[in-house]
């Protein structure tokens, strides 16, 4: 079946500059996660959202960074005025509880360039 | 989530069996053992978890020690595409934690050797 998706696979863009990026779940999957992974460096988590629950937003590193999901589906992380070491792989995953356990389906991510 | 320590990178042979080792001593009772693998240029993907007993799927093997310090990922035979980040990570129950994000560390690079 159809995993994860996200778009764009690649986006550059000019510093200050807003930028939008999408994440398509597993349909079915109640729960959604964005991660960044900058060049050589592990995954930080940024936030997630599940059901209709308010998201966590603990991991957004300023408020320049937002994101919105739309019910149970498509979900969009925001930059505003985008600067340079905003540049990394955006990751999202989706998951479903079963017996306790959550397993995360990641996307291909979106790699950001920022000028 | 508890910590986890794994070595930086590994090598094998291709065809080789490979163990990967994570130590995770602080583990608590409710906490399962997640592998997640991380492949050139890709997103992650999950490759195996367990409990307590030892677990068998069509990736990998996952071999805890009877006192769940640590765990062991175990690929029978390397290919050139296992090549990647191997990531060993605790994450308590959905019973008792709800729905976390996933906390990688560094993980461990794997090589394959043709």
């Amino acid at each position: 079946g159809a995993g994860v998706s996200q778009s764009p696979s690649n986006k550059v863009t000019e510093k200050g500059k807003d930028v939008e990026l999408r994440c398509d779940p597993i349909s079915g999957h109640t729960a959604l996660y964005w991660y960044r992974q900058r060049l050589g460096q592990g995954l930080e988590f940024l936030i997630y959202f599940q059901g209709n629950s308010a998201p966590d937003k603990s991991g957004l590193p300023s408020d320049r960074f937002s994101a919105e999901r739309t019910g149970e589906s498509v979900s969009t992380l925001t930059i505003q005025r985008t600067q340079q070491e905003d540049s990394a792989v955006y990751l999202c995953a989706s998951s479903f509880q079963a017996g306790g356990i959550d397993t995360q389906y990641f996307g291909p991510g979106t790699r950001l360039t920022v000028l | 989530d508890a910590k986890t320590t794994q070595p930086n990178s590994m090598e094998s042979n291709e065809e080789e069996p490979v163990h990967l080792p994570c130590n995770h001593s602080t583990i608590s009772g409710t906490d399962y053992i997640h592998w997640y693998r991380q492949l050139p240029s890709q997103g992650p993907e999950y490759v195996i978890h367990g409990l307590t007993s030892n677990v068998n799927n069509r990736m990998a093997s996952l071999a805890i020690a009877e006192d769940r310090k640590s765990s062991t990922l175990i690929l029978h035979r390397a290919t050139l595409r296992d090549a990647a980040v191997y990531y060993c990570i605790l994450r308590e129950t959905l019973r008792n934690s709800g729905n976390t994000p996933l906390v990688f560390g560094k993980g461990t690079r794997l090589s394959v050797i043709a």
